[in-house]
């Protein structure tokens, strides 16, 4: 399973773009890159996934760079509600398999401001 | 989408005592994913449960402190064995379901 880095905290204002940046150096050719979203006292829920160019969705844009060595979720005109941690996963997401186990990193902890 | 049910979903317990956590999926599922998550950290997988076979647990967790129970292919228990204050954390059960996994709202577990 790819090892993923990425930022601890960040910090931004309602209404502005968030980007978070994602490296995971040793993707594997069947890994596919998804995000998911933590709020405090619930379980983590899927945001986005993807396997390379640019995939959007009504929540969230990802992309990812040809050599797919890294990813950046973007979340357009965030609001106070957009505060949570954000967790970026690599991994071959095939149902049923061993391989479908989810291994965590440490998230980016966002914090929007009014 | 996976609906995933936890109970209970929060409990304070004597330390030595143990504690059962039950996992309900609103529909059939191979494996369940039972995750620890403490204060302020990340996620920490402690083992994926098969039905019809034993759990395969990650390094650092061990059957004997918390064994899983696996019935059927919508339903699993996770017991916290002999607990002491340092298990305090939040236990969720997972799914996969296509390329998604699932969540449940997890069990606040507070050992005293």
């Amino acid at each position: 399973l790819a090892k993923t880095t990425q930022p601890i905290s960040m910090d931004s204002y309602e209404g502005q773009e968030v980007n978070i940046t994602c490296s995971h150096n040793n993707i594997a050719t069947n890994d596919y890159i998804t995000w998911y979203q933590q709020f405090p006292s619930q379980g983590p829920r899927f945001i986005i996934q993807g396997y390379k160019t640019k995939v959007t969705n009504e929540v969230a844009s990802l992309f990812i760079p040809a050599d797919r060595k890294s990813s950046t979720l973007s979340l357009p005109r965030v609001s106070l509600s957009d505060t949570a941690v954000y967790y970026c996963l690599v991994g071959d997401p095939r149902r049923d398999s061993s391989a479908s186990k989810i291994i965590f990193g440490s998230g980016t902890r966002l914090s929007i401001r009014p | 989408s996976a609906v995933i049910s936890q109970k209970p979903s929060r409990d304070i317990c004597q330390r030595g005592t143990s504690l059962t956590i039950q996992c309900q999926v609103d529909s059939q599922v191979t494996m369940m994913f039972w995750y620890r998550q403490q204060p302020g950290q990340s996620l920490t997988l402690i083992a994926t449960a098969n039905q019809g076979s034993e759990a395969t647990y990650e390094s650092g967790f061990v059957i004997d402190k918390f064994p899983i129970s696996r019935p059927n292919l919508t339903f699993s228990t996770l017991t916290v064995s002999n607990m002491s204050p340092e298990d305090s954390s939040i236990y969720l059960c997972s799914v996969a379901r296509g390329t998604e996994a699932f969540f449940g709202q997890g069990t606040r577990l507070t050992v005293v």
